[in-house]
């Protein structure tokens, strides 16, 4: 599977878009962009993911760039629930799905 | 529908023990990954199991591991604890196929002294 970089830290208002970027240039044609956020204490939670076209789920959208290089997790409207590590994992779709490569992921911290 | 469960939720055992850590997959699901945090860092892949067999691993020693039972329930395995291995230990379950997500338990602390 590639590899994911990812900030280490974010902040974002309380209401207003979070913007989580990642970059994954070697990502192969057949590779799914994954992502996954942990609250303190908990085990990792699915939130969304694609392939090529952008995504929308009711947590949260996922831009791809056309390149495939890099994403953007968005999520429209941050409550201090949302505070938590994101993180950005690329997988192979003969991967079973619970077989994933985490990275250090991105702390995002949601400050009313 | 009850999600991913696992047992105990923490422990503390003493250098050079074994532990057994278990785990239930979500309704319908079939295969189980497990995983081991460390303080700080993400989850690191330990392996996976699939119809009763050890499928995948990560680069972990031999003192890890485990067994699926016909009920795709799991279970992993650590001897001769070192402190190194107090972690945070999750399962995850998924159904085989592509582009499936993973659903993730709460995990077990285990604290070793």
């Amino acid at each position: 599977d590639a590899k994911t970089t990812q900030p280490p830290s974010m902040d974002c208002a309380e209401g207003r878009a979070a913007n989580l970027p990642c970059n994954h240039s070697t990502i192969s044609g057949n590779e799914y962009v994954y992502w996954y956020r942990q609250i303190h204490s908990q085990g990792p939670q699915y939130i969304i993911h694609g392939l090529k076209n952008n995504e929308t789920n009711e947590m949260a959208s996922l831009i791809i760039t056309e390149d495939r290089k890099s994403s953007t997790l968005i999520l429209p409207h941050a409550t201090l629930r949302d505070t938590a590590v994101y993180y950005c994992i690329v997988r192979e779709p003969n991967n079973a799905g619970n077989m994933l490569t985490f990275g250090g992921g991105t702390r995002l911290m949601v400050k009313p | 529908d009850a999600g991913v469960t696992q047992s105990p939720t923490h422990l503390i055992k003493t250098r050079g023990q074994q532990v057994t850590l278990r785990c239930s997959p979500k309704s319908g699901h079939d295969t189980v990954s497990w995983y081991q945090q460390a303080l700080g860092q993400g989850p690191q892949f330990i392996f996976q199991y699939y119809e009763e067999e050890e499928r995948q691993r990560g680069n972990f020693p031999d003192r890890f591991s485990g067994h699926q039972f016909p009920n795709y329930s799991s279970e992993l395995n650590v001897n001769a604890l070192l402190l190194g291995d107090s972690a945070l230990y999750l399962c995850a379950s998924s159904l085989r196929g592509r582009g499936t997500e993973a659903f993730f338990g709460q995990g077990t602390r285990l604290t070793v002294v």
